[in-house]
């Protein structure tokens, strides 16, 4: 098991509708991270936040908006997404942004259809 | 541009055989970490090296570091069937930006 959760597994959504991805983790972890993973290849950051703030966003476009509630808690608002946003979404956290290792959650397969 | 580029792509090999693979890197780190991907789920950590370190060790897993030639590899001894999975690594680079670049994996295939 692991110690991020992701909900939901799948999600599979037209593309005009509005959707919500949501992220959460008990291990005090300061430093929370949104990745993009199309099949073969390695994760792409999008964005992190550092204690609740948004310190990295990675030109990812506006159809894409991340929110962190709390530290616990980290939200990927999805709308009017495209084709290519089909994807693996992936949630991760560590102790503090940097170096430290981070812990990953399964992910959330994402159809557009 | 991927910070880390990684060979071979693809490895497949029997249970029991060494599996060895290799990440080289562009820019000055502060450290290279190690990830495992199973088919379908996220990634999982397995090793940390700092950029003073030239080698370390966890249970079957042996990574080198050789930041001269930009360069590290995993060794993981003994395969098991368990171990098929995509290998990632994961540089820091020394920029400031504090946030990770993986490679571009290998995926291995341990045959029983």
């Amino acid at each position: 098991d692991t110690e991020v959760t992701q909900t939901p597994k799948h999600l599979v959504m037209g593309m005009t509708n509005k959707k919500s991805l949501k992220c959460e983790q008990h291990m005090g972890h300061r430093a929370m991270y949104w990745y993009k993973q199309k099949a073969k290849k390695p994760p792409e950051l999008m964005f992190v936040y550092s204690y609740e703030k948004l310190s990295i966003n990675e030109s990812v476009p506006s159809r894409f908006s991340p929110e962190c509630p709390n530290s616990s808690l980290l939200n990927l608002h999805l709308h009017a997404l495209q084709p290519e946003d089909s994807a693996l979404y992936l949630c991760a956290s560590s102790q503090r942004q940097g170096y430290q290792p981070q812990h990953f959650g399964d992910g959330t397969r994402l159809s557009i259809l | 541009s991927q910070q880390g580029e990684e060979d071979p792509q693809a490895l497949s090999i029997q249970e029991g055989e060494n599996a060895t693979m290799n990440c080289s890197y562009k820019t000055s780190i502060n450290n290279l970490q190690w990830y495992r991907q199973n088919s379908g789920r996220g990634l999982v950590h397995l090793i940390l090296i700092r950029s003073n370190e030239r080698e370390k060790h966890s249970g079957r897993l042996r990574v080198t570091l050789d930041t001269s030639k930009k360069s590290s590899s995993l060794l993981i001894t003994a395969s098991r069937a368990a171990d098929t999975a995509s290998y990632f690594c994961a540089t820091d680079p020394d920029t400031g930006r504090r946030a990770l670049t993986f490679g571009s994996g290998t995926r291995l295939q341990v045959q029983p």
